[in-house]
């Protein structure tokens, strides 16, 4: 079966640090792959998607990058985090396009 | 989109009651439609989808439904229960992308 991890849970950095939170996916190839961010009690804003290795389509332009060094390898970095990079962010892969994306839990990001 | 920075609206439903979560969307070249159910700190889960060439498609004491004339989409929740309490979202398929759109808070009365 297919399953996603994305670490860590929960992370408080300080403002100007890096970031890289890391997502994987197991049990399938060549998945579409995306990064949301969800601020609390908002919806789910799209940050990143991909649709193979090396290819990253960017939605927002803002301080954060993606890459997807492997097929299964999702990675959401920051070179310099701001206070308004807080929030919840999620990943998730979906077969192919236009089918159900499925979720990992997220890490919760405080930036102090 | 904009609704990213909207507060959620709440639904109250007695429980036992038939719950109606309504949403609109914008594109009309979208053709695939999905339904989901966020608890609280964890990740949202698929409930329902339903593609373009449908009106209607029910699951497990859910239905969706779709109105491409008005563009817009509703997801039924038959007989309520304490464990739908919960932010629902519908989101749509835009070629690789998947745009989730304003969500709802559903609150359950005893």
């Amino acid at each position: 079966s297919q399953t996603i991890h994305q670490w860590p849970a929960t992370l408080v950095q300080p403002v100007g640090s890096p970031l890289s939170l890391e997502c994987t996916v197991e049990g399938t190839s060549n998945p579409n792959l995306y990064w949301y961010r969800q601020a609390a009690g908002r919806g789910l804003q799209l940050l990143f998607y991909s649709v193979g290795i090396g290819q990253i389509s960017s939605e927002v332009p803002q301080n954060l990058s993606a890459s997807r060094p492997q097929d299964r390898q999702f990675i959401l970095s920051s070179k310099k985090l701001l206070l308004s990079d807080s929030g919840f962010y999620l990943c998730a892969w979906s077969y192919q396009p236009n089918t159900e994306a499925f979720f990992g839990q997220g890490t919760r990001l405080t930036v102090v | 989109g904009e609704s990213v920075g909207l507060h959620l609206p709440t639904l109250s439903v007695q429980e036992g009651d038939n719950s109606i979560i309504n949403c609109a969307y914008s594109n009309s070249a979208s053709d695939y439609f999905i339904w989901y159910k966020q608890e609280s700190g964890k990740g949202p889960q698929f409930i329902i989808d339903i593609r373009s060439n449908m009106d209607k498609r029910q699951g497990q004491r859910v239905t969706v439904l779709l109105n491409k004339t008005v563009k817009h989409l509703s997801l039924q929740i038959a007989a309520t229960q304490p464990g739908d309490s919960a932010v629902y979202f519908c989101a749509e398929a835009r070629g690789d992308k998947i745009i989730f759109g304003k969500g709802t808070r559903l609150h359950i009365l005893p």
